[in-house]
């Protein structure tokens, strides 16, 4: 089962920030929140983590609250070329060898309009 | 680019048939896996591995069997395909060496129609 909550979709003015926000209430201390996007139906991309501390990048930025049980994702200058669905992704360890899984939510249908 | 091919990119196969999807890689990475993702759902793990013949279960395994007896390749194999296996199936790998990020790189998908 997931363990994040996201908004099914959001609309986003071009040039303006986009801010995903994104609840993780059940997070354990170790678990990182992951975001990930998806342009149409291309593989998924890798867009920034974080465990508790703000993290930012040339992509966007990561805000995680100070309990942990929220995170928000920006993207400071939306363009029409970030219309995607966003996915925010706690990654749990397994027992195994120090894996990692991604446990994935439904994601944020994000539109930039012009 | 991550180096990742997979293949094929499309297929249209009949209920009961075998099918295998091909997932090769050019970085040598140490972890490689299997989603699927449906409409309106996010990816669900299938198998995963961690090394040549190195492989354990995800959260939707049941139906599904892998093989990794390269580092470069990690196959997906549908025993008997059934319509509830139609779906689009994404590779992704992860290099699990230091610097590692936990950063995975997906290929472009393969889409599964299962009549």
């Amino acid at each position: 089962d997931a363990k994040t909550t996201q908004p099914p979709s959001m609309d986003c003015a071009e040039g303006r920030a986009a801010n995903l926000p994104c609840n993780h209430s059940t997070i354990s201390g170790n678990e990182y929140v992951y975001w990930y996007r998806q342009i149409h139906s291309q593989g998924p991309q890798y867009i920034i983590h974080g465990l508790k501390n703000n993290e930012t990048n040339e992509m966007a930025s990561l805000i995680i609250t100070e309990d942990r049980k929220s995170s928000t994702l920006i993207l400071p200058h939306a363009t029409l070329r970030d219309t995607a669905v966003y996915y925010c992704i706690v990654r749990v360890l397994t027992a195994l060898d120090s894996n990692y899984q991604l446990i994935w939510g439904a994601g944020t249908k994000l539109i930039i309009k012009p | 680019d991550a180096g990742i091919t997979q293949s094929p990119r499309h297929k249209v196969t009949e209920t009961g048939t075998p099918v295998t999807l091909r997932c090769h890689q050019t970085e040598n990475h140490r972890y490689m896996y299997w989603y699927r993702q449906d409409p309106g759902h996010g990816l669900r793990l299938i198998h995963y591995s961690y090394g040549v013949k190195d492989t354990d279960k995800g959260e939707v395994s049941d139906g599904y069997s892998v093989s990794r007896s390269k580092t470069e390749d990690f196959l997906l194999t549908l025993e008997s395909a059934t319509s509830s296996q139609t779906s689009v199936y994404f590779c992704a790998i992860r290099p699990g060496t230091g610097g590692d990020t936990g950063e995975l790189f997906f290929g472009e998908g393969s889409r599964l129609t299962v009549l």
